[in-house]
């Protein structure tokens, strides 16, 4: 089936510096996600992104957190300063047309702040 | 406060028997409620799904039993597999305009030979 990838799949990064975390959505998709996942909690929605432009965001996109889609390359999120709190499994996702179309999930990128 | 519960936590089954999980919720506004599968590793991926205006979905050996008075439904897994041994998770959206899906803790499901 289609494929998200998301690189790398684990990061290790010190406190206060930025990440960017990268995915590779199914090459038709029109809406993208970032879902974030620590570990035994649920996977709890971050934000989604569509024609450009974010449509939704929940709580826990902080300020510190951005998205984007350079010229329909790679679907980023990136974190600029980063918090040791943001340790967690970070989830792309992407899907054809809204939510009740099937979103197609990457592995993960395990981010872990020291 | 979750919006989305499942249970049990985890669950245990023998090959051939028929794995029940559950989930609830309690937003009415829901009306589109996907389980997705994860096998450790790995992202989750679309397993079936329903709709609220109807009360049962079935796919091959899975199948969605949906109460909207209640707001329950359940996910009944026949003739469980070895390789149905994974982590799943009950999730659910609303009309309008949010996209977003709000997921369950989900059930980690043991199949045992």
């Amino acid at each position: 089936g289609p494929k998200v990838l998301q690189i790398p799949s684990h990061q290790i990064i010190d406190m206060g510096q930025m990440v960017t975390l990268n995915c590779d959505p199914v090459s038709n998709h029109l809406y993208f996600y970032w879902y974030k996942q620590i570990l035994g909690q649920q996977m709890e929605f971050l934000v989604n992104f569509y024609n450009g432009k974010v449509m939704e965001k929940s709580k826990l996109f902080k300020d510190q957190f951005s998205v984007e889609r350079p010229d329909g390359s790679y679907f980023t999120l990136k974190i600029q300063p980063t918090a040791l709190e943001d340790s967690a499994v970070y989830f792309c996702a992407s899907s054809l047309a809204g939510v009740q179309n099937t979103l197609y999930f990457g592995a993960g990128t395990r981010l872990s702040v020291l | 406060q979750q919006q989305v519960r499942q249970s049990p936590q985890s669950l245990t089954v023998w090959e051939g028997e028929t794995a029940i999980l559950n989930c609830s919720y309690e937003n009415s506004a829901f009306d589109y409620f996907p389980w997705y599968q994860q096998f450790p590793g790995e992202g989750p991926a679309l397993l079936i799904s329903i709709l609220s205006v109807s009360n049962k979905k079935e796919d091959g050996r899975f199948t969605i039993f949906f109460n909207k008075r209640e707001k329950k439904l359940s996910l009944h897994i026949a003739d469980s597999q070895p390789g149905d041994s994974a982590t799943y998770f009950c999730a659910a959206s609303g009309t309008g305009n949010t996209r977003k899906l709000i997921f369950g803790l989900g059930t980690t499901l043991q199949v045992q030979p």
